[in-house]
C-alpha cells in the first residue's frame, strides 16, 4: 500500500527566504504527483501536477521536481512571501486520469513572517 | 465559472440524524469525488463517479451513500450519523489528471 510522508509537519521562515517542501512516497510505480495548496476553511488549489516521465515542472515561483527511483518529491518557493502561507499537500498518483488510486500526504503548514 | 460547488459549508448532527452533502460542478468532467479530511491522515477516497450512472467505493465507504444525479451533480448521504463522521468533506472533479475541489462542509456529530 502507498504511503506518502510530508516532513516537516509545520515550517515557519522570514519573508524572502527561498525554500524546499518534501514529499516522500514508498511505491515509486506512480503515473504522476501532484502538489497542492490549501488555505484555512478552504479546499484545495492544484499547484502543479508531474507526470511519471517528467523530472520538474515550474510555475511562476514554484518548481516541482520528481525523483521516483528515491520515493521523492521537492516543492521549491522563491522568494517566499506572507501570501504564500497555508498548507502545501502532496498527492501521489498510481492510475492515469483518475483520482481512485491517489494518495494524500498529511501536508506541511508553511508560515512566511512579514 | 464557479467550478466545483459544495452545501452546506456547516453542519451539526445529532447522532443517528440523516443528512445529504450536495456538490455540484460546472466544468463538464466526467469524474466525481468524495472525501474526508481528518487531522493527520490526510485525504481520505469515500466514493467516487468516474461518469454519469456509474458509483463505485473509496477506501473509508462505510456509513455514506452517494448519487450521482446527472454529469453535474454528485450528492453524498449519511443515513444514521455518527461521531466518527465529524470531518471535513470535500468534492472534487478530475480532468487530465488535475483534481478541482470544492471548498467543503465542514460536519459535526454530537
Amino acid at each position: 500500500k502507498q504511503e506518502v510522508t510530508q516532513i516537516p509537519a509545520a515550517l515557519s521562515v522570514p519573508e524572502g527566504e527561498n525554500l524546499v517542501l518534501n514529499c516522500s512516497f514508498t511505491d515509486s510505480a506512480i503515473y504522476n504527483l501532484q502538489w497542492f495548496r490549501q488555505d484555512p476553511g478552504k479546499g484545495l488549489t492544484s499547484l502543479l501536477l508531474i507526470q511519471s516521465s517528467q523530472r520538474e515542472q515550474t510555475s511562476g515561483r514554484l518548481n516541482a521536481s520528481l525523483d521516483k527511483s528515491s520515493g521523492r518529491s521537492t516543492l521549491y518557493i522563491a522568494a517566499s512571501q506572507p501570501g504564500d502561507s497555508a498548507t502545501y499537500l502532496c498527492a501521489v498518483g498510481r492510475t492515469s486520469g483518475s483520482a481512485r488510486q491517489l494518495t494524500f500526504g498529511s501536508g506541511t503548514q508553511l508560515t512566511v513572517l512579514p | 465559472n464557479a467550478g466545483v460547488t459544495q452545501t452546506p459549508k456547516f453542519q451539526v448532527l445529532k447522532t443517528g440524524q440523516s443528512m445529504t452533502l450536495q456538490c455540484a460542478q460546472d466544468m463538464n468532467h466526467n469524474s466525481m469525488y468524495w472525501y474526508r479530511q481528518d487531522p493527520g491522515m490526510g485525504l481520505r477516497l469515500i466514493y467516487y463517479s468516474a461518469s454519469e450512472g456509474t458509483t463505485d467505493k473509496g477506501e473509508v465507504p462505510n456509513g455514506y451513500n452517494v448519487s450521482r444525479l446527472n454529469k453535474r451533480e454528485f450528492s453524498l448521504r449519511l443515513e444514521s450519523a455518527a461521531p466518527s463522521q465529524t470531518s471535513v468533506y470535500f468534492c472534487a472533479s478530475i480532468v487530465q489528471g488535475r483534481l478541482f475541489f470544492g471548498s467543503g462542509t465542514q460536519l459535526s456529530v454530537l
